[in-house]
């Protein structure tokens, strides 16, 4: 079956430094990959995908590639915000069951002044 | 537009009682999805609908039951609830066509006492 595995936290970061969340898959097929940020407080938010092998997803300076070699798919910001402190989770649809989605367990990320 | 709206954001109820948790999306989204979020585990999928009429089991069903008679609606019955469904509820929607991601609803806080 499908399955998402990221790096454990929390990761404490100040602000302006270079985050890396690791994120590693098992799937069938070829998976499209995700990430979801979650604010206190609210909702899952998209924040990148890629559809297919190396694909670069970005958004608001957050940057993933999908490496189909070492099926990883990790998540990168050169300076990050107080702002950006949140739980990401990164996720994976594939195949006949691409109406599903299959998460990893979330990394909290606090950014300190 | 309002995007998926979940009510109520917060509930408690006593052990045994039903309940039923609405969800809406004004999308025209085929495909729609109930998951619950518990700490350290990440996001584990209750049922899901790729169309009006057509609903399944995801990973944890047990406790719960779903139906799809419109596009829109979506709702999670609890049938008696239990402590263990003490958690965090959120819908998502997407279209049936593509790689995109789901749009996630705000939540529903549900304590079980």
């Amino acid at each position: 079956g499908n399955s998402v595995t990221q790096m454990e936290g929390p990761v404490t970061l100040s602000e302006e430094a270079f985050l890396t969340i690791n994120c590693t898959y098992t799937a069938t097929g070829y998976p499209s990959l995700f990430w979801y940020v979650q604010y206190p407080g609210e909702g899952l938010q998209l924040l990148l995908k890629a559809t297919k092998a190396d694909d670069k997803g970005s958004n608001k300076g957050f940057e993933a590639t999908y490496r189909k070699e070492t099926t990883s798919f990790h998540l990168e910001k050169g300076s990050v915000q107080v702002s950006d402190s949140a739980v990401y989770f990164c996720a994976l649809s594939s195949g006949g069951s691409n109406y599903k989605l299959t998460f990893g367990k979330g990394t909290l990320l606090t950014v300190n002044p | 537009n309002a995007g998926v709206t979940q009510t109520p954001k917060f509930q408690v109820l006593k052990t045994g009682q039903s309940m039923t948790l609405q969800c809406a999306q004004d999308m025209n989204h085929e495909y729609m999805s109930w998951y619950r979020q518990d700490p350290g585990m990440g996001l584990r999928l209750i049922h899901y609908s790729v169309g009006a009429g057509i609903t399944d089991q995801g990973e944890v069903p047990n406790g719960y039951n779903v139906s799809r008679s419109t596009t829109e609606d979506f709702p999670l019955r609890l049938l008696s609830a239990a402590p263990s469904q003490t958690s965090v509820y959120f819908c998502a929607s997407r279209e049936n066509r593509g790689s995109h991601g789901y749009t996630f609803g705000s939540g529903t806080r549900l304590t079980v006492v």
